[in-house]
C-alpha cells in the first residue's frame, strides 16, 4: 500500500519556528507538495520539492530527502493566520495522481 | 481572473436519489481532479481527467462516475446517494504534473 505520514497536531507560540514532518512509503516518487487549508476553505498550493534540498518561499521552506523518504515544512515568524491544516502530497507515479496525508492541525498561541 | 467554482455548495439529498456536483474552471487545465475530505482521512482521490474523454478512477471510486465532454467542466455523479458519501467534495485542476493545484471551495454533501 501506500501512506503518508505526519502529526495530527502541532502547537507553537506565535513568531516561533515550528516544522512539520511528512514520511512516506509510495511504489513510485516525482515529488512533494505541501497544502494549507484553512476551517472551511479549500486547500492552497504551499510548495513543491522534486529534487532533494530546501525551498524556501517567504516564510515558509519545504525541505526533501528522498533517501529518507522524509520531508518537512518549516513555518518561520508564525503569525495567528498561520492556523490551519497542512497537508503533505506525494506524485507517486508518471501520472499525475497526488496521494494526500491526513493533514496536521498547527495551533498558534499568542 | 482564471478561477474554478463548484456548484452548489452545499446540499442534503435522500438516500437512493442520483445527485450531479458541478466543477467549472476557466484556467484551460488539462487535469482535473475529484477528491473527498472526511475527518481522520485527509483528501481521498475519487477521480480524475487528463483531458476531453478521458477519465481514471482513484482510490475510492465506487459509486461515483465523472465525464469530460469538455476542457472546463468535469462533473461528478453519485449513481444512488449512500450515507457513506456524506462529505465534503473538492475539485481541482492544475496544467501538468509539475505545477500547483488549484482548488474549488468545495462542495458540502450530506445523504439523508
Amino acid at each position: 500500500g501506500q501512506s503518508l505520514e505526519q502529526p495530527s497536531e502541532v502547537t507553537a507560540v506565535e513568531g516561533a519556528i515550528v516544522q512539520i514532518n511528512c514520511t512516506y512509503q509510495t511504489s513510485g516518487f516525482y515529488g512533494l507538495s505541501w497544502y494549507q487549508q484553512h476551517d472551511g476553505g479549500a486547500p492552497t498550493f504551499l510548495s513543491y520539492n522534486a529534487l532533494d534540498g530546501l525551498e524556501e518561499t517567504g516564510r515558509f521552506s519545504s525541505f526533501l530527502s528522498r533517501s529518507d523518504s522524509y520531508g518537512y515544512l518549516l513555518l518561520q515568524e508564525l503569525q495567528m493566520k498561520d492556523s490551519a491544516s497542512y497537508f503533505c502530497a506525494v506524485r507517486a507515479s508518471r501520472d499525475d495522481k497526488i496521494i494526500f496525508g491526513k493533514g496536521t492541525r498547527l495551533h498558534i498561541l499568542p | 481572473d482564471a478561477e474554478i467554482t463548484q456548484s452548489p455548495r452545499h446540499k442534503i439529498t435522500e438516500t437512493g436519489r442520483q445527485v450531479t456536483l458541478a466543477c467549472h474552471q476557466t484556467w484551460n487545465h488539462n487535469n482535473m481532479f475529484w477528491y473527498r475530505q472526511d475527518l481522520g482521512h485527509g483528501l481521498r482521490l475519487i477521480h480524475y481527467s487528463y483531458g476531453v474523454q478521458d477519465t481514471n478512477k482513484g482510490e475510492v471510486s465506487d459509486g461515483y462516475s465523472v465525464s469530460r465532454s469538455n476542457t472546463e467542466d468535469l462533473p461528478l455523479t453519485l449513481e444512488s446517494a449512500a450515507s457513506s458519501q456524506t462529505s465534503v467534495y473538492f475539485c481541482a485542476s492544475r496544467q501538468d504534473s509539475n505545477t500547483e493545484a488549484f482548488f474549488g471551495q468545495g462542495t458540502r454533501l450530506t445523504v439523508v
